[in-house]
């Protein structure tokens, strides 16, 4: 079955510092990628998508590339914000699942100022 | 165009009691699923609605459970609470893209507690 595996958290870091967050998946067909982001007490929203290999995703400064080779879809941000402290989900889905999403288990990321 | 809303946000239950959750969708999208986030098993997939007709459908008990009206709305039931029931649900809805895949759009979520 599919599966996605992101870093663990927590993630700590001052405001304009770089963000890299891990995220690999396992999947038998040709998935779409996603990174969604969970602010404190709120549903997800979308981030960013990539629907097929070397597509890059990209909203509000955050970037990620869908790499097929070494199926990885790892989040980046050049300078981050006190804002953009969440929780950040990788999932992505496919034809065979049905298109239901499969998430990671969710990186927390705190900017301190 | 308005995003997915739920209702109710907050629910407060005892054990054995029944609780009905409600979705209303992005206009236009005919999709509608459900999740369960909790701490401990993050987020899972519930079931999926499309045309009235539930199209996919997770690894929960049977106490879950779902409909989808002709507007697309959904509703989600969960009969027999249990204390482990607690946890934020979400709805997302979706249309399908060019190519086939869909993107999924969430609602901010019904937080039940159940006690």
């Amino acid at each position: 079955g599919n599966s996605v595996t992101q870093m663990e958290g927590p993630v700590t870091l001052s405001e304009e510092a770089f963000l890299t967050i891990n995220c690999t998946y396992t999947a038998t067909g040709y998935p779409s990628l996603f990174w969604y982001v969970q602010y404190p007490g709120e549903g997800l929203q979308l981030l960013l998508k990539a629907t097929k290999a070397d597509d890059k995703g990209s909203n509000k400064g955050f970037e990620a590339t869908y790499r097929k080779e070494t199926t990885s879809f790892h989040l980046e941000k050049g300078s981050v914000q006190v804002s953009d402290s969440a929780v950040y989900f990788c999932a992505l889905s496919d034809r065979g699942s049905n298109y239901k999403l499969t998430f990671g288990k969710g990186t927390l990321l705190t900017v301190n100022p | 165009k308005a995003g997915v809303t739920q209702t109710p946000r907050y629910l407060i239950k005892t054990r054995g009691q029944q609780v009905t959750l409600s979705c209303s969708p992005i206009s236009g999208h005919r999709s509608v699923s459900w999740y369960q986030q909790t701490p401990g098993q993050g987020l899972q997939f519930l079931f999926e609605y499309f045309s009235e007709t539930q199209r996919n459908k997770g690894n929960f008990p049977g106490r879950f459970s779902g409909r989808q009206f002709s507007n697309s709305r959904s509703e989600m039931n969960v009969s027999t609470l249990e204390l482990g029931d607690s946890a934020l649900y979400l709805c997302a809805s979706s249309h399908r893209g060019p190519g086939g895949q869909e993107t999924q759009y969430f609602g901010p979520g019904t937080r039940l507690l159940v006690l």
